[in-house]
C-alpha cells in the first residue's frame, strides 16, 4: 500500500535555529514528490515537486531534497513567520493525478 | 484573485440535510481534484474532474457522496442525507494537467449538527 510518513509530527525552533523535516515515502513508481505548507484555517500551499532522486529545490530559506526513499525539508536559520504545518505528498505512477498525503509537521518558531 | 475559490467557506447542516460545495478552479486550470481533512488526519484524496468528466472518484464514498464539473460554470461536490461524520474541512484543488502542482483553496468546513 502507498503511504507517506512524515516526523517529526511537531517541531519547536528558536528562531536561527536550523533542522530539518523529514518525509518517509512507499510507493509503486514515483512519478513526483510534493511538499506544502498550510496556515490555520487556510487551504495548502505549494512549494516545490522533486521527480527523481539527487533532485534539490530551494526558496528563501528552505531546501527540498529527495531520495529514493525519503524527501527533506531543511530550514536554514528560521524565522517566527515560517511557523505552519508543511505537507508532504507523493504522486504514484500510474496514479490518474491523486496526491498521498502525510499527515504533516507543525513547525514553530520561536523569536 | 486568480486563485482556487471555494465557497461557503463555513456551511452548517443539520442530519439528514444536502450539503454543496462549490470551487472555481485558477484561471487556465481544467483539472479540479477534492480532498477531505478530518481533525488529527492527513489529506485524503476523494474525486479527480476534468471538465464534464470524472477521472477518478476511487476515493470517494459509494452512497451520497457525488461530484460534477459541467462544462460551465464551478465544479460542486454534492453530500445528500448529511450524518455526523461528514463533519470535516473539504479543499478543492486545481492543475493545468495530471501531473502538475495542484494548487489548493481555502476549503469549506462543513459542521453537521
Amino acid at each position: 500500500e502507498d503511504q507517506v510518513t512524515q516526523s517529526p509530527e511537531a517541531l519547536r525552533l528558536q528562531e536561527g535555529e536550523s533542522s530539518s523535516l523529514n518525509c518517509s515515502y512507499t510507493v509503486s513508481g514515483l512519478r513526483g514528490l510534493f511538499w506544502y505548507r498550510q496556515d490555520p484555517g487556510k487551504g495548502p500551499e505549494f512549494l516545490f515537486t522533486l521527480y527523481s532522486a539527487g533532485e534539490e529545490k530551494e526558496k528563501e530559506r528552505l531546501k527540498a531534497t529527495l531520495t529514493k526513499k525519503e524527501s527533506f525539508l531543511h530550514i536554514t536559520a528560521p524565522k517566527p513567520e515560517d511557523s505552519a504545518t508543511y505537507l508532504c505528498a507523493v504522486q504514484a505512477q500510474g496514479s490518474q493525478g491523486n496526491l498521498i498525503f502525510g499527515k504533516g509537521t507543525k513547525l514553530s518558531v520561536k523569536p | 484573485n486568480a486563485g482556487v475559490m471555494q465557497n461557503p467557506r463555513h456551511l452548517v447542516r443539520r442530519r439528514g440535510q444536502e450539503a454543496r460545495l462549490r470551487c472555481s478552479p485558477m484561471k487556465g486550470h481544467s483539472h479540479v481534484y477534492w480532498y477531505r481533512q478530518l481533525p488529527e488526519e492527513g489529506l485524503k484524496f476523494m474525486v479527480y474532474l476534468q471538465k464534464e468528466n470524472i477521472i477518478d472518484e476511487s476515493g470517494m464514498p459509494k452512497e451520497r457522496f457525488s461530484a460534477e464539473f459541467p462544462k460551465e460554470g464551478p465544479s460542486i461536490l454534492r453530500i445528500q442525507q448529511v450524518v455526523r461524520g461528514d463533519s470535516a474541512a473539504y479543499f478543492c484543488a486545481s492543475s493545468s494537467g495530471p501531473n502538475q502542482p495542484q494548487h489548493f483553496g481555502d476549503g469549506t468546513r462543513l459542521s453537521i449538527l
